[in-house]
């Protein structure tokens, strides 16, 4: 158990759709990351969060946003879903926003119909 | 930007044999993670290690940063190692964001 956790961890819903995911981050831990793991694009980073303020954005695409509460959880909201957004969210969480070891959620597992 | 490569990309071994595996990148880092991705999803941590060799158990990792690469070290292999290994690399910038290689796909065969 890596201490962070996300829920929930599956979701099914219709092309069109909004959801929200969640993370808390292990105790203690400042820096939330999102990734996203695709078949044909294997994981890659979509944003962090440092102490409450946006810190950098990759792949994420425009209908996607994030967000983190003073209480340091993270949501990651997905919206207008598309079938090409099934895929794997992992929340990960760091000491810092520095190079410090990242520690990976459980994951949810999105399926969108 | 920054390329990483694992190789093999699949490998099959009879339990109790050794095995390693690969991960070079292209230019420098600041950090370096192997993660183990069990058959239900869950990423898990192996090492944090930009550098120098550590070990845990039956496995163990080395990575020569001046010469880009690292190697993960699986002995005695178990049929609770299949899954994949997933190599990623930190490289600097303000983000600290990781970039995964495609990882290494293991079936260990009881």
């Amino acid at each position: 158990d890596s201490g962070v956790t996300q829920t929930p961890k599956h979701l099914i819903t219709a092309t069109g759709q909004r959801v929200t995911l969640r993370c808390s981050p292990r105790s203690g831990d400042l820096s939330v990351y999102w990734y996203q793991q695709s078949l044909d694009q294997g994981l890659q980073f979509l944003i962090q969060y440092y102490n409450g303020e946006e810190r950098a954005k990759g792949n994420i695409l425009e209908r996607f946003s994030a967000q983190q509460f003073p209480d340091l959880h993270s949501e990651l909201n997905l919206s207008s879903l598309e079938l090409g957004d099934s895929a794997l969210y992992f929340c990960a969480s760091s000491l810092t926003g520095g190079p410090y070891e990242q520690y990976f959620g459980p994951g949810t597992r999105l399926t969108v119909t | 930007g920054i390329q990483v490569e694992q190789s093999p990309p699949d490998l099959i071994l009879q339990e109790g044999a050794n095995s390693t595996l690969r991960c070079n990148f292209s230019d420098s880092v600041n950090n370096l993670q192997w993660f183990h991705q069990n058959p239900w999803g869950q990423l898990i941590n192996l090492f944090y290690i930009p550098s120098g060799t550590k070990q845990n158990g039956r496995l163990s990792a080395t990575t020569v940063a001046t010469e880009r690469y690292s190697l993960l070290y699986i002995s005695s292999s178990q049929t609770t190692d299949s899954g994949v290994y997933f190599c990623a690399v930190e490289v600097g910038d303000s983000s600290y964001k990781l970039i995964f290689g495609s990882g290494t796909r293991l079936l260990v065969r009881p």
